[in-house]
């Protein structure tokens, strides 16, 4: 099956700095990649997502990008504020069947 | 907007007992829902796609008969720890998508707690 890998697993940033997560998938099938955010003791909340025909998307501070080649995408968030702080996760999916999760990062703003 | 409704949201039982999990799409139909589990501080692990009108699929690593899923509606499906033991205790989520390629929304978990 999918095998989904997210790094960094921990990420501190100063207020208004940018950040960085990546992910990588290893089934050239997938073709469908949401991030979520989860604050503590909630559900994940969809963030942003791409599908396979779109290099980047952007929304607001929130963008996303795409390599197909390589398998791999990220999730750049800029000017960062203390409210971006919590878990968010990567995923990749194969037409929405089934959705295999990146190991989370826990990112945290500081003031 | 859609909205995926998980009951109950935390449950305390003794070891041994069975607990039904609910997972319901309010205002769209699912014909497919997704079970996850999720340990402190850890990633959501996909235990089994809920196929409405047929059996789900489990995956690797996850026992059928231990994790019992029902998905008898367009808006429900149910997940039943049988028997369930302290090592069973985790947060599990359920999420449900309209179409293919959609995002999945997800249920605000349900919190098990075995003793």
């Amino acid at each position: 099956g999918e095998n989904v890998e997210q790094h960094p697993s921990t990420l501190s940033v100063q207020e208004g700095d940018s950040a960085v997560i990546k992910c990588t998938y290893s089934d050239s099938a997938s073709n469908y990649f949401p991030w979520y955010k989860q604050e503590l003791g909630k559900r994940p909340q969809l963030i942003i997502d791409i599908r396979s025909n779109v290099g980047e998307k952007k929304d607001q501070r929130i963008a996303v990008t795409l390599n197909k080649t390589a398998k791999h995408f990220s999730l750049h968030i800029t000017e960062t504020q203390p409210e971006d702080s919590a878990v968010y996760f990567c995923a990749a999916s194969i037409n929405g069947n089934q959705f295999y999760f990146g190991t989370g990062t826990s990112l945290t703003v500081i003031p | 907007g859609a909205v995926v409704s998980q009951h109950p949201s935390w449950v305390i039982c003794k070891s041994g007992t069975s607990v039904k999990i609910e997972c319901r799409s309010l205002d769209f139909q699912a014909t497919t829902m997704f079970w996850y589990r999720q340990f402190p501080k850890q990633s959501l692990m996909l235990m089994a796609t809920s196929n409405e009108g047929s059996k789900a699929t489990y995956e690797q690593g996850v026992e059928k008969d231990k994790f019992l899923i029902n998905h008898a509606s367009l808006t429900l499906s149910t997940l039943t720890v049988t028997s369930a033991h302290p090592e069973d205790s985790s947060f599990y989520i359920c999420s449900a998508g309209g179409t293919a390629n959609q995002p999945q929304h997800f249920g605000d978990g349900t919190r098990l707690s075995i003793l």
